[in-house]
């Protein structure tokens, strides 16, 4: 099946830096990439769905400022948190459709980035 | 590795009628079950979040149930609509999430 890595799986930052998380569709070509998130306890959220040389669409109360969200090629998105706060810890989790032979709207899923900010 | 099965992979019924979609996993040792609901073209809407110490949720017509000693989680929808027409996927949380293979929801008017 096909495969999507994230990198990195775990990352520590402190306040104010800006933390760039990348999404890779292996063996696939992905013409959608979704980037999702999770807090403790809390069901996973969509937060934004980006499409192959496009801007990306964002979900309602997602700052697209300070997620911003390239999608410059057809197996790499990345996700970057600027001005990195506490509150921002959470789990990051992309997932990638498209690619010759997949289910339409069959959607591959990273194993996902947890992020702390201290 | 944990591995996630739904079934059955489609169904299609009528509008009205109770229906119940089956979620089993292999390692019980989870953090948590979700049941989400994707439509075409879509990224993926949480439904219902069931911590491993509970035993089921309810949201409206919307009920999940989770035995985590058997690896089995049942998503019970009542009166269905057409509107509920969607592909219904559970995923467990471990040391990452693990999706399931998915059901595809046909409500016929």
């Amino acid at each position: 099946g096909a495969v999507v890595s994230q990198h990195p799986s775990w990352v520590i930052c402190k306040s104010g830096t800006s933390v760039k998380i990348e999404c890779r569709s292996l063996d696939f070509q992905a013409t959608t990439m979704f980037w999702y998130r999770q807090f403790p306890k809390q069901s996973l959220m969509l937060m934004a769905t980006s499409n192959e040389g496009s801007k990306a669409t964002y979900e309602q109360g997602v700052e697209k400022d300070k997620f911003l969200i390239n999608h410059a090629s057809l197996t790499l998105s990345t996700l970057t948190v600027t001005s990195a706060h506490p509150e921002d810890s959470s789990f990051y989790i992309c997932s990638a459709s498209g690619g010759a032979g997949a289910t339409y709207n069959e959607q591959f899923f990273g194993p996902g980035t947890r992020l702390t900010v201290l | 590795k944990q591995e996630v099965t739904q079934i059955p992979a489609a169904l299609s019924v009528p509008e009205g009628e109770n229906l119940v979609l089956n979620c089993s996993f292999t390692d019980s040792a989870i953090y948590n079950l979700q049941w989400f609901r994707q439509d075409p073209g879509k990224g993926l809407t949480s439904l219902l979040l069931i911590q491993s110490s509970q035993r089921e949720q309810t949201s409206g017509r919307l009920n999940a149930s989770l035995d985590k000693s058997s690896g089995r989680s049942t998503l019970y929808i009542a009166a269905s609509q057409p509107g509920d027409s969607a592909t219904y996927l559970c995923a467990v949380l471990g040391n990452q999430f693990y999706f399931g293979t998915g059901t595809s929801l046909t409500v016929i008017p």
